[in-house]
């Protein structure tokens, strides 16, 4: 029972440089979201998606794009890499009827 | 705008005692609430809810209490275990599903550290 699975774990971006991160769930969930949380700081959301095709802005969208093809993926992308994208990413579903979302082990971003 | 505050940074708990950690919000909008457990280099799991309509849930070792009035909730950990120790998020969200779409708002977290 893999669950949310990210990939990479880690990643050392030069500043203008871009890159996907890459999010999927066997679970089967219609909700997935993009989190980032910077040192001693909550996660804060930057994307979010209800199914395929459907996607939304978080509280902190500016400088990253989603796009949500299938039911299990949602990639993150990364435009001109920036050093304030220095963060951990994690990447979560959650069921529709459910009440918890279920979270990814996290991919350690740091822009240089 | 922090919306959700966990206004102690760390905690320090000795094996057995109880581990109280607090979270306090200000969006009159909430009524589901959430905390999560997390270990370093994991991501965060999902430990024990509880919604407005009730005050307290309970899960072995863990209850959650909500007191609305205060827009106040608080974890309980009785007792204690050093496999505890990790970061403890509360977040919170406008509805359990609906249009709210299960985002949430996260707090800062509260390091607790339980001592042998």
């Amino acid at each position: 029972n893999a669950g949310v699975t990210q990939t990479p774990k880690f990643r050392i971006l030069k500043i203008g440089q871009s890159m996907t991160l890459q999010c999927t769930q066997d679970m089967n969930h219609n909700y997935m979201y993009w989190y980032r949380q910077d040192p001693g700081m909550g996660l804060k959301l930057i994307y979010y998606s209800v199914g395929a095709g459907i996607t939304d802005k978080g509280e902190v969208p500016n400088g990253y794009n989603v796009s949500r093809s299938t039911t299990e993926d949602f990639p993150l992308r990364l435009e001109l890499a920036a050093p304030s994208q220095t963060s951990v990413y994690f990447c979560a579903s959650r069921g529709t009827g459910g009440t918890e979302a279920f979270f990814g082990q996290g991919t350690r971003l740091t822009v240089v | 705008d922090q919306q959700v505050k966990q206004n102690s940074p760390s905690l320090s708990v000795q094996e057995g005692r109880i581990s109280i950690l607090n979270c306090d919000y200000t969006n009159s909008m909430f009524d589901y609430f959430l905390w999560y457990k997390k270990y370093p280099a994991e991501g965060p799991t999902f430990l024990i809810s509880i919604s407005s309509i009730k005050d307290k849930n309970e899960d072995g070792r863990f209850t959650v209490f909500l007191n609305k009035s205060a827009k106040h909730l608080s974890l309980h950990i009785v007792p204690s275990q050093p496999g505890d120790s990790a970061v403890y998020f509360c977040a919170a969200s406008p509805n359990a599903g609906g249009t709210s779409y299960g985002k949430l708002t996260f707090g800062q977290g509260t390091i607790l550290t339980v001592h042998p």
